[in-house]
């Protein structure tokens, strides 16, 4: 059974940085591309970043909203996603998901990082 | 940047048909344009879960009343004899050349 379960959010001043992880079980992590989505409070998704596997040469693509102050990253000796957030914004507050869009859509359950003073 | 774009809100009665759809501001969504159509189903508090990837395919957890397909230029999920707890926000996502876009989700009222 594919599993993915985020952790590391929590609250963070504006201009300040915060590092998401994301734990994968239950298929060959290495093999697969990985995403981050994310839902601010009462909105709808948005697609943040994707990592290729090491086929692709692990590249990378990033939402305009985010590109230049997200990075994603992963570890597949550890089964691991992870999303460096950098210079956040208010407009960042939202539940981060971890998600395997291609090959079925597998989601996690969320974390929530909330940017405020 | 594409748009797609989706119902805001649809009601169906139980037991009913209704039929959803998702629209690309690039142009129509057809089996060779590569965008690979997902939809999601997210109750209030939970998240996201898929019930169709790649435009017609149910996961093993997708009752089978929900189909995915290809209408008019759009994709479609369609629900075939609504159920209550079949009431949520759906959304649908579209694939661009390394970017998922998400549609703006359709509430589904079941009454």
């Amino acid at each position: 059974e594919v599993q993915l379960v985020e952790s590391g959010g929590g609250l963070v001043q504006p201009g300040g940085s915060l590092r998401l992880s994301c734990a994968a079980s239950g298929f060959t992590f290495s093999d697969y591309y990985m995403d981050w989505v994310r839902q601010a409070p009462g909105k709808g998704l948005e697609w943040v970043a994707r990592i290729r596997n090491r086929a692709k040469s692990y590249t990378t693509d990033y939402a305009a909203s985010v590109k230049g102050r997200f990075t994603v990253s992963r570890d597949d000796s550890d089964n691991s996603l992870y999303l460096q957030m950098s210079s956040l914004k208010t407009e960042d507050t939202a539940v981060y998901y971890c998600a395997r869009l291609f090959a079925g859509g597998y989601w996690g359950q969320g974390t929530l990082v909330t940017v405020s003073s | 940047q594409a748009v797609v774009t989706q119902e805001p809100s649809l009601t169906v009665s139980p037991g009913g048909t209704v039929t959803l759809t998702c629209d690309s501001s690039t142009g129509p969504v057809t089996s060779a344009s590569g965008h690979f159509p997902y939809w999601f189903q997210q109750k209030p508090g939970q998240a996201p879960r898929t019930l169709i990837y790649d435009t017609k395919n149910r996961h093993s957890w997708t009752p089978a009343r929900f189909s995915g397909s290809l209408l008019g230029g759009k994709a479609a999920l369609t629900l075939s004899g609504a159920q209550p707890d079949d009431e949520a926000e759906y959304y649908c996502s579209l694939y661009y050349s390394g970017a998922w876009v998400f549609g703006g989700g359709t509430q589904l009222t079941v009454l």
